[in-house]
């Protein structure tokens, strides 16, 4: 596609609820970056796949979340048992190459709201 | 202490004043990216540093390796820069500082 696209663009959840994020990189990126961002904050990373190896998880908060990219394409975050301390905007990213230099596309990612 | 440091938290200016955003980083690098957030927007990519300067029309981004500093400055401010600048920092993947807001004025 044209740009890295996220889904939903907002969801509600109510405390205790699993959820599912989904991202969808530019075609042929071969990395993958999780960030969640919460009010007035900037993101802080969550986890980081190349291909469909996820190299780095050292930013999941919780073993509640838990992040997959099967195929090297497609990734979702999946969070189990909301908390509120989980609200937050969860933004995905994804480079062609495997070193910075490549640059980033950021998806607008997904505002989650838990109550 | 976070490993990117941004400064000023907020920023409030008048149309037309020429505005400097800092950032401070505290690990090794390849690449420093200044980012620009509109308010429930998705982030965009405004520089990619690794050395020297780069400008793209009222925007201009320097860095300092040896310093570990960037500057971000806008000239000619105008009410559409209102957003938030994000700097971040690259190696393998991207740690990012907590962002200026900016609100110019008209």
């Amino acid at each position: 596609g044209a740009g890295v696209s996220q889904s939903p663009r907002y969801k509600v959840a109510k405390r205790g609820q699993d959820v599912a994020l989904r991202c969808d990189p530019i075609s042929g990126h071969v990395s993958l970056f999780w960030y969640q961002q919460a009010l007035g904050q900037g993101p802080e990373f969550l986890t980081y796949f190349q291909n469909e190896a996820q190299l780095d998880k050292s930013g999941l908060p919780s073993d509640r979340f838990f992040a997959e990219r099967p195929e090297g394409s497609v990734s979702t975050l999946k969070i189990q048992r909301t908390q509120q301390e989980d609200s937050a905007v969860y933004l995905c990213a994804s480079s062609l190459g495997v070193t910075a230099l490549s640059g980033y596309t950021f998806g607008s990612g997904t505002r989650l709201t838990v109550v | 202490k976070n490993e990117v440091e941004q400064s000023p938290q907020n920023l409030t200016a008048q149309e037309g004043e020429f505005i400097t955003i800092n950032c401070s980083y505290s690990v090794g690098i390849s690449a420093l990216h200044w980012l620009q957030q509109h308010p429930g927007g998705g982030i965009v990519s405004l520089f990619m540093l690794s050395s020297g300067k780069k400008k793209h029309g009222r925007l201009i981004a320097t860095i300092n390796i040896q310093e570990k500093h960037s500057s971000l400055h806008i000239t000619a401010s105008h009410p559409r820069d209102s957003a938030v600048y994000i700097c971040a920092v690259s190696f393998n993947d991207m740690r990012f500082g907590a962002g200026t807001r900016l609100t110019v004025k008209p």
